[in-house]
Parts: C-alpha cells; sequence; structure tokens
C-alpha cells in the first residue's frame, strides 16, 4: 500500500525566505500526489496536486511542487515566505485504488 | 456555494452514548471519506465509500460505522463511544479518488 513521510513536523522560516517542504512517498504504481494546507480551525484546502503530466506543478498562493521519481520525493517550495503562509501543510499519495494516505503533517510558521 | 457540511462542530459526549456525525455535499460527488486527525499523526482514513450503497473500511475503522443512502449524505456513527474517539474528525468528498478532495470545516469530539 501507498505510504507519504513528511520530514520535520515544524519549520520555522523568516518572512521572505524560501519554504521548502519535504515530502517521501512509496507506491508500486505511478501515484498521484497532492499537498493540502490547513489553516487554524479550518478544514484541509488543496494547493496542488501531480497528474503526471508534469513534473513540475505550480499550486495556489506561489506554491510549487517538483516530482522527483528516482527520489521518490514530491517536495514543496515557495520563493519567498509570508506572514500568511503559517498553516499546516500536509503531502497525500493515492493509487488510485480509492484510498488516500497523509502524511503527518508539517506546522510552517514564518517569523517577522 | 460547492460545500461540505458536518454537524455538530463540536460536541463532549460520555463513554457509551451513541451519536451520529452528519456529512452532506452538495457538488454530486461519487466518492466520499471520513478520516480522523490526532497530533503527530496526520489524517487517518476511517471509512470512504464509492457511490450510494458502497463502502469500505479505510486504515482505522474499528468502533465506527457509516451509511451512505444517499448520494449527498455519509454520515458517521459512533455506536458505544470511548476516550480514544476523541479526536478531530474531517469529512471529505471528491468525484474520484484521484480527484481533489474537498473538506468539511471538521468536528471535534470528546468523549469522557
Amino acid at each position: 500500500a501507498q505510504s507519504v513521510t513528511q520530514l520535520g513536523s515544524h519549520v520555522s522560516v523568516s518572512e521572505g525566505a524560501l519554504v521548502l517542504l519535504r515530502c517521501n512517498y512509496s507506491s508500486s504504481v505511478p501515484p498521484y500526489l497532492f499537498w493540502y494546507v490547513q489553516y487554524p480551525n479550518q478544514g484541509l484546502q488543496l494547493l496542488l496536486k501531480y497528474t503526471s503530466a508534469a513534473t513540475l506543478v505550480k499550486g495556489i498562493n506561489g506554491f510549487e511542487a517538483e516530482f522527483k521519481k528516482s527520489e521518490t520525493s514530491f517536495h514543496l517550495t515557495k520563493p519567498s515566505a509570508h506572514m500568511s503562509d503559517a498553516a499546516e501543510y500536509f503531502c497525500a499519495v493515492s493509487e488510485g485504488n480509492n484510498d488516500m494516505r497523509f502524511g503527518a503533517g508539517t506546522r510552517l510558521t514564518v517569523k517577522p | 456555494e460547492a460545500q461540505v457540511t458536518q454537524n455538530p462542530r463540536y460536541l463532549i459526549t460520555v463513554t457509551g452514548k451513541k451519536l451520529t456525525v452528519t456529512c452532506s455535499q452538495n457538488m454530486n460527488h461519487e466518492y466520499m471519506s471520513w478520516y480522523r486527525q490526532d497530533p503527530g499523526l496526520g489524517l487517518r482514513q476511517i471509512y470512504y465509500s464509492m457511490n450510494v450503497e458502497v463502502t469500505d473500511k479505510g486504515d482505522v475503522p474499528e468502533g465506527y460505522k457509516v451509511s451512505r443512502k444517499e448520494k449527498r449524505n455519509f454520515p458517521l456513527i459512533l455506536e458505544s463511544p470511548s476516550p480514544n474517539q476523541t479526536s478531530l474528525y474531517f469529512c471529505a468528498s471528491s468525484p474520484t479518488t484521484t480527484d481533489t478532495q474537498y473538506f468539511g470545516p471538521g468536528t471535534r469530539l470528546t468523549v469522557l
């Protein structure tokens, strides 16, 4: 079965600095990969998703992620952090077999 | 407005008292799912449904029941709640398992 590992439960960056949130996956077939964001006291909303069309995926709010098959990674990046990016981020994988597996989440803190 | 609604948003109950958390979506989605979110564990799938009258177990189904009598509704039933079911619960829906999932606002359940 597919699985996801998010490296780092907490990441702290300064405003304007690069954001890098790491995600590694395990899948026996070409996966569908997702990044979701959860703001305080809210449900999850999609940031971006990979469905094999292009390895570099651009999402909302300036985020992007690159699918690297050789490294089984799907890291999330943003060139310049904003205070409003403070949230919890979840990586998720699906093999199209009716279930979705989420990582444990990474809480991003942005310092002024 | 396209949305997933859950009720109640907050619930405090006692061990053994049956409860139901409702979930409804207005997007005509085939796929619906329930997750629980616990600190350090991310989201874990409880049950999912591919369509009306079709449900299946996720990773942590013990102590929960679901039904899908109508396409729009997918209630989560706890027949005899226990303290280890204290958690934050999310309902989600999507056209298929590989599409973007739309999440409800969450239900915070405390079982004393």
